[in-house]
């Protein structure tokens, strides 16, 4: 049990729609990471938040958007759902952004887009 | 660009032969290496963050060790619960991203 809670679990949403996808980060945890895993890959990094800002960016593109609250929890948010945006998307949580920090990833959300 | 490549892709085993697990890296300056596990339909579980060559830790029946091109995760007699993928990653210099592997699924038969 890592702390990192994760919501939805799963959800079904149609090509074009926009959805949010939400993450409780640890306990005392001030740095949010997410990651797309495609089926039979291992994770992508899309983004980190720390103190409420965009801390880094990976490969995608600006309809992948995300925000940080002032109690560390985050949320993904995709719009103009394309096919390929079926995923488990994951976030993963730290303190700071010191490299060699520990992370701790929750379970995931699955998106399925028909 | 940080780039990871894990061998094999799959593995099989039978229960108490051990066997070792391979992840290959290449990154600009090595901040920490991280192994995970991942079960079917989970979240990365995590197992061990390795700094600098030469660095061994352990867990139950999984060692893992660092030189300064790859990194081995050691799995010593596996049981049927130690089925699962395990991930490797490299972490960027900045901030905490972590480029991961593709994976090794480990199956252990009884």
């Amino acid at each position: 049990e890592t702390g990192v809670t994760q919501s939805p679990t799963h959800l079904i949403k149609t090509r074009g729609q926009q959805v949010t996808l939400r993450c409780s980060s640890q306990s005392g945890h001030n740095t949010v990471s997410w990651y797309q895993q495609a089926l039979g890959q291992g994770p992508q990094f899309i983004f980190q938040y720390y103190r409420e800002e965009e801390n880094g960016r990976g490969n995608f593109p600006p309809r992948f958007s995300g925000l940080q609250f002032p109690n560390y929890s985050s949320e993904l948010n995709v719009n103009a759902l394309e096919l390929d945006d079926s995923a488990l998307y994951l976030c993963a949580s730290s303190f700071g952004t010191v490299s060699g920090n520990t992370i701790y990833f929750g379970e995931g959300s699955w998106l399925t887009v028909v | 660009e940080d780039q990871v490549t894990q061998s094999p892709e799959a593995l099989r085993l039978q229960e108490g032969e051990s066997s070792s697990l391979n992840c290959s890296y290449t990154v600009s300056g090595l901040r920490g290496l991280f192994w995970y596990r991942q079960d079917p339909g989970k979240g990365p579980e995590f197992l061990f963050t390795l700094y600098s060559a030469g660095e061994e830790k352990e867990k139950e029946r999984l060692k893992a060790t660092l030189t300064k091109k790859e990194s081995f995760l050691h799995i010593t007699a596996p049981k049927p619960e130690d089925s699962a993928t395990y991930l490797c990653a490299v972490q960027a210099p900045s901030g905490s991203r972590l480029t991961f592997g593709e994976g090794t699924q480990l199956t252990v038969n009884p």
